[in-house]
């Protein structure tokens, strides 16, 4: 059972450009979450999305950012027109259901540079 | 202040040292991860708690919610077990995201 994939794991990306990052969760899993974690900094929440939904998006960007599970294939965290401050290492996790008493099981990340 | 704090941020030892990691968070919660990120690395969940303890090989976790608090608990440490610790917390107002300490680097020394 192969655990949360993430892809691209590395990314390089000029200012202005766009980055699309994708998750597959867990085998079964219908939840996924993104956080970001910045350079030298804690993990932050970004989005939860269940299957064509988005339930909380309360940490994302207002701008540039968004994200998307849709009914077939993996979650997607776009973001548009890259700046330098968007470099960080962006972290997919998934659970089977509403967290709730469900362990949360993360991938290894892609890390995301802006030049 | 933040809602999660971890004690200490850096933390060194010798092989086979006993290992204790602290974290104390503000909110109610109805859940507390430990987890674990290796330089470069993904992250690993190593224990989910809501209340009392749990062990997982050389690994304790023990969590006071009456206090909260939340202790994480090497033996015998080794050097592979050098990474960061990360305590993490679910609100118990219903919202699925959690929030995170900044997390407690710890080297191990042969």
């Amino acid at each position: 059972n192969a655990g949360v994939m993430q892809n691209p794991r590395h990314l390089v990306r000029r200012r202005g450009q766009e980055a699309r990052l994708r998750c597959s969760p867990m085998k079964g899993h219908s939840h996924v979450y993104w956080y970001r974690q910045l350079p030298e900094e804690g993990l932050k929440f970004m989005v939860y999305l269940q299957k064509e939904n988005i339930i909380d998006e309360s940490g994302m960007p207002k701008e540039r950012f968004s994200a998307e599970f849709p009914k077939e294939g993996p979650s997607i965290l776009r973001i548009q027109q890259v700046v330098r401050g968007d470099s960080a290492a962006y972290f997919c996790a998934s659970s089977p259901q509403a967290q709730g008493g469900n362990t949360i099981y993360f991938g290894e990340g892609s890390w995301l540079t802006v030049v | 202040k933040n809602e999660v704090e971890q004690s200490p941020q850096n933390l060194t030892a010798q092989e086979g040292e006993f290992i204790t990691i602290n974290c104390s968070y503000s909110v109610g919660i109805s859940a507390l991860h430990w987890l674990q990120q290796h330089p470069g690395g993904g992250i690993v969940s190593l224990f989910m708690l809501s209340s009392g303890k749990k062990k997982h090989g050389r690994l304790i976790a023990t969590i006071n919610i009456q206090e909260k608090h939340s202790s994480l608990h090497i033996t015998a440490s080794h050097p592979r077990d050098s990474a960061v610790y990360i305590c993490a917390v679910r609100s118990s107002f219903g919202n699925e995201k959690l929030t995170f300490g900044t997390g407690t680097r710890l080297t191990i020394i042969p």
